[in-house]
């Protein structure tokens, strides 16, 4: 199957700093990729979509100037937490599909940790 | 209004049998798709199987088999010979159009436990 690859798988910041997570679609272009916050024990909350060359889409309640997304190729697709804080740790994963593809491949996930 | 419905947060079973996770669905588009997903405790996100909304048959992937029931718009993942590497979490998710082109939405997951 394809791959996705996330990195990093964790990092530890202190507040006020920036994170950035990358995600890398490695033998398929990735024409849609998304991203995805996971709180302890629930499901996965879409958090926006982005196509490659074109500005994300964010779901509601989701702050854009908070979470950076940008998806500059179609093998690479980058969320920077901007300036983050305690409230901003949680699993952060991302996956890709590639056009027409019918099923989603997920990258590993960053656990963001923000002290 | 939730669009996949998945009643069972926690389910057991004896290492060798087989379980059904259920699963339902809410959409009005006649083209979709349906997914399960593994992610054990480590996080990755595993896809088993996948259902089209066109498929005449059921889908079946080794061990995992999809129990597809269009006009129930129920789509439950049985799994034969369960082992205790299958103990994890399973998501149910549908894909169907939307204005950006494909919209994934995810259930809110079943915890599966083997028992040896």
């Amino acid at each position: 199957g394809a791959v996705v690859s996330q990195h990093p798988s964790w990092v530890i910041c202190k507040s006020g700093t920036s994170v950035k997570i990358e995600c890398r679609s490695l033998d398929f272009q990735a024409t849609t990729m998304f991203w995805y916050r996971q709180f302890p024990k629930q499901s996965l909350m879409l958090m926006a979509t982005s196509n490659e060359g074109s500005k994300a889409t964010y779901e509601q309640g989701v702050e854009k100037d908070k979470f950076l997304i940008n998806h500059a190729s179609l093998t690479l697709s980058t969320l920077t937490v901007t300036s983050a804080h305690p409230e901003d740790s949680s699993f952060y994963i991302c996956s890709a599909s590639g056009q027409g593809a019918e099923k989603l491949f997920f990258g590993s996930g960053t656990q963001l940790s923000v002290l | 209004a939730q669009k996949i419905t998945q009643t069972q947060p926690g389910m057991f079973v004896q290492e060798k049998e087989a379980v059904t996770l259920d699963c339902t669905y809410d959409t009005s588009d006649p083209s979709y798709g349906l997914f399960w997903y593994k992610q054990p405790s480590s996080g990755e996100m595993i896809f088993l199987i996948y259902q089209g909304s066109y498929d005449q048959q059921n889908a079946t992937e080794g061990r995992y088999s999809l129990n597809f029931q269009k006009a129930r718009k129920s789509a439950n993942l049985v799994i034969s010979a369960s082992q205790l590497g299958d103990s994890a979490m399973y998501f149910c998710a549908m894909r169907e159009p939307d204005n950006y082109g494909q919209n994934f939405v995810f259930g809110p997951g079943t915890r599966l436990s083997v028992l040896p």
